[in-house]
């Protein structure tokens, strides 16, 4: 099945600072991939939209000037979460486009702790 | 987008079976069923998925109702391991505009008894 592998894990950072995210497809390409975010004992909220070669596409009330995806090759994508603040602190999932014998392949998450 | 409704939680003994209920009332023609469950600090890993018949596999069954309206999740004999929040989504199909935007509900905490 389709693996997707996200790093880092867990991350802390001062505010004020940019942080960056990866995503990357193992063992296929894709085209598009998704991004979640996911607050302590809430449920996962689809950020946004990635699409390889071209721009994101985001949800609406998200900030695609704190919150920007890059999609630069099949395999890669990435979330920066720009001059990051302490409610930007959560948990950040990526998931790989569906697939129809395996549904949604989602990462590990990245937990981001804003001090 | 289509919604659907699970219970918060439920508990089950280890080795009984376990059925999660999910309504989804407005589901289009096209919309796939899918359930994927999380544990703390971890992605949701997917677990099955259908659209008008019953589905089967290793890791549990999906028994959709003839009306589409609701489906049941099915562990057969829950482990420790399989307690986790479980969310039953609905998905667009290829094609659709919304294909691959999962909404996730609360999902439903399956707690599991020793």
């Amino acid at each position: 099945g389709a693996v997707v592998s996200q790093h880092p894990s867990w991350v802390i950072c001062k505010s004020g600072t940019s942080v960056k995210i990866e995503c990357r497809s193992l063992d296929f390409q894709a085209t598009t991939m998704f991004w979640y975010r996911q607050f302590p004992k809430q449920s996962l909220m689809l950020m946004a939209t990635s699409n390889e070669g071209s721009k994101a596409t985001y949800e609406q009330g998200v900030e695609k000037d704190k919150f920007l995806i890059n999609h630069a090759s099949l395999t890669l994508s990435t979330l920066t979460v720009t001059s990051a603040h302490p409610e930007d602190s959560s948990f950040y999932i990526c998931s790989g486009p569906g697939d129809r014998n395996y549904g949604y392949t989602f990462g590990s998450g990245t937990r981001l702790t804003v001090v | 987008d289509a919604k659907t409704t699970q219970p918060n939680s439920m508990e089950s003994n280890e080795e009984e079976p376990v059925h999660l209920p999910c309504n989804h009332s407005t589901i289009s023609g096209t919309d796939y069923i899918h359930w994927y469950r999380q544990l703390p600090s971890q992605g949701p890993e997917y677990v099955i998925h259908g659209l008008t018949s019953n589905v089967n596999n290793r890791m549990a069954s999906l028994a959709i109702a003839e009306d589409r309206k609701s489906s049941t999740l099915i562990l057969h004999r829950a482990t420790l391991r399989d307690a986790a929040v479980y969310y039953c989504i609905l998905s667009a199909g290829a094609g659709g505009t919304s294909y691959g935007k999962l909404t996730f509900g609360q999902g439903t905490i399956l707690t599991v008894h020793p």
